[in-house]
């Protein structure tokens, strides 16, 4: 079973940040969280990933709480191509498979 | 384009036949992976390779499937005596081992199996 949650959907306007929120409370020290999109159609992308500091890429921002029980995966400025279904993942580095969730399914509204 | 290739994307067959999924991973990449997903659940994970050994098998993985990957380059995935349960969509994903964070798996665009 996968170890997050994620809500099933969320909506978000056009140009506005889209924050998706993950809980993982039974995380372990030695887990990172990393998180995954997957546009209609297509395989799943790599967005992200931390330990313990907050993350910025050219993608998303990645904000983990202090006790690292959740995490929160930022999109600036969504735009229409953002529409994907997100999955949040926990796994140590050196697993070889990814276990994926239900993830959130984000609309972004024009 | 992730760089990882699979052939065909779609596939419609009947119950009871035999089809074979092939998948061209990044060249590099010594590690190669599959992963099975129905309608509204996320990948599940089926089987990879490190080179040409398969090291990994999950209890997902049926004796009606086998995979595949004789020179360590692409890999391929047959179900024998398809069941209208197989349809889905499969996906492959490669990577550089050893992992380390952030090097993640690149995936396919996925193959899409119907079992009429």
């Amino acid at each position: 079973d996968a170890k997050t949650t994620q809500p099933p959907s969320m909506d978000c306007a056009e140009g506005r940040a889209a924050n998706l929120p993950c809980n993982h409370s039974t995380i372990s020290g030695n887990e990172y969280v990393y998180w995954y999109r997957q546009i209609h159609s297509q395989g799943p992308q790599y967005i992200i990933h931390g330990l313990k500091n907050n993350e910025t890429n050219e993608m998303a921002s990645l904000i983990i709480t202090e006790d690292r029980k959740s995490s929160t995966l930022i999109l600036p400025h969504a735009t229409l191509r953002d529409t994907a279904v997100y999955y949040c993942i926990v796994r140590v580095d050196r697993d070889d498979k990814i276990i994926f969730g239900k993830g959130t399914r984000l609309h972004i509204l024009p | 384009d992730t760089g990882v290739s699979q052939d065909p994307r779609h596939k419609i067959t009947k119950r009871g036949q035999n089809v074979t999924f092939r998948c061209d991973p990044i060249s590099e990449h010594n590690r190669l992976y599959w992963y099975r997903q129905t309608l509204g659940q996320g990948p599940e994970f089926l089987t990879y390779f490190q080179n040409e050994a398969q090291l990994e098998k999950s209890r997902l993985l049926s004796d009606r499937f086998s995979a595949e990957r004789p020179k360590g380059s692409f890999s391929t995935l047959e179900i024998q005596r398809t069941e209208q349960g197989d349809s889905a969509m499969y996906l492959c994903a490669s990577s550089l081992a050893p992992q380390r964070p952030g090097k993640t798996q690149y995936f396919g665009p996925g193959t899409r199996l119907l079992v009429l």
